[in-house]
């Protein structure tokens, strides 16, 4: 039972342009969204993260964009840089410390 | 600001063997979690560990266990190693605890083979 999704395993980008990657969810107790960037063997590190009271937050080039009703979230990365190649994984909270992830999108931002 | 610190890094053992894995978190964080990421099944969470109590867990068999101690500092265990344990152990740490959302910062990780 998957109840976080990411469904593009890979993504492709050219630099300077902006880079989408999607999450859906099904557990509606979801209540705090969260994205991660991973290199290979490295921990995840902390990118941006939403609460299900907004809809919208922005921190520099990251923008997450949260649709309750289609329990649908987005991370836009605006311009995408080569650095930001790694692995993406979202993640949900409900009132606790225990995160759902999803499988992960593997963003390439080509030269 | 020292970030999270796991210990050690990288461990090869036996199968039927026992490992003890160790995270100290974030200065001032009481929060510690653990998470098992393998390339079948994803980054999985284990058990969380506030004030020295194992609040919440994930649906691992009993042969992994943990505990905080009083300074927040968090160790793993996996008695009986099975050949399928090998993968990354992370340890994520948060400021705060039950009914508030906070970020977890996530430590290196430790890469567990089992031979």
């Amino acid at each position: 039972d998957q109840q976080v999704k990411q469904n593009s395993p890979s993504l492709s980008v050219q630099e300077g342009r902006i880079s989408i990657l999607n999450c859906d969810y099904t557990n509606s107790m979801f209540d705090y969204f969260l994205w991660y960037k991973k290199y290979p063997a490295e921990g995840p590190t902390f990118l941006i993260s939403i609460s299900s009271i907004k809809d919208k937050n922005e921190d520099g080039r990251f923008t997450v964009f949260l649709n309750k009703s289609a329990k649908h979230l987005s991370l836009h990365i605006v311009p995408s840089q080569p650095g930001d190649s790694a692995v993406y994984f979202c993640a949900a909270n409900n009132a606790g410390n225990m995160l759902t992830f999803g499988g992960g999108t593997r963003l390439m931002v080509k030269p | 600001k020292a970030g999270v610190t796991q210990t050690p890094r990288y461990l090869i053992k036996t199968r039927g063997q026992q490992v003890t894995l160790s995270c100290s978190p974030i200065s001032g964080h009481r929060s510690v979690s653990w998470y098992q990421q393998t390339p079948g099944q994803g980054l999985q969470f284990l058990f969380e560990y506030f004030s020295e109590t194992q609040r919440n867990k994930g649906n691992f068999p009993g042969r992994f266990s943990g505990r905080q101690f009083s300074n927040s500092r968090s160790e793993m265990n996996v008695s009986t190693l099975e050949l399928g344990d090998s993968a990354l152990y992370l340890c994520a740490s948060s400021l705060v605890g039950t009914g508030t959302n906070t970020e977890a910062f996530f430590g290196q990780g430790t890469r567990l083979t089992v031979v």
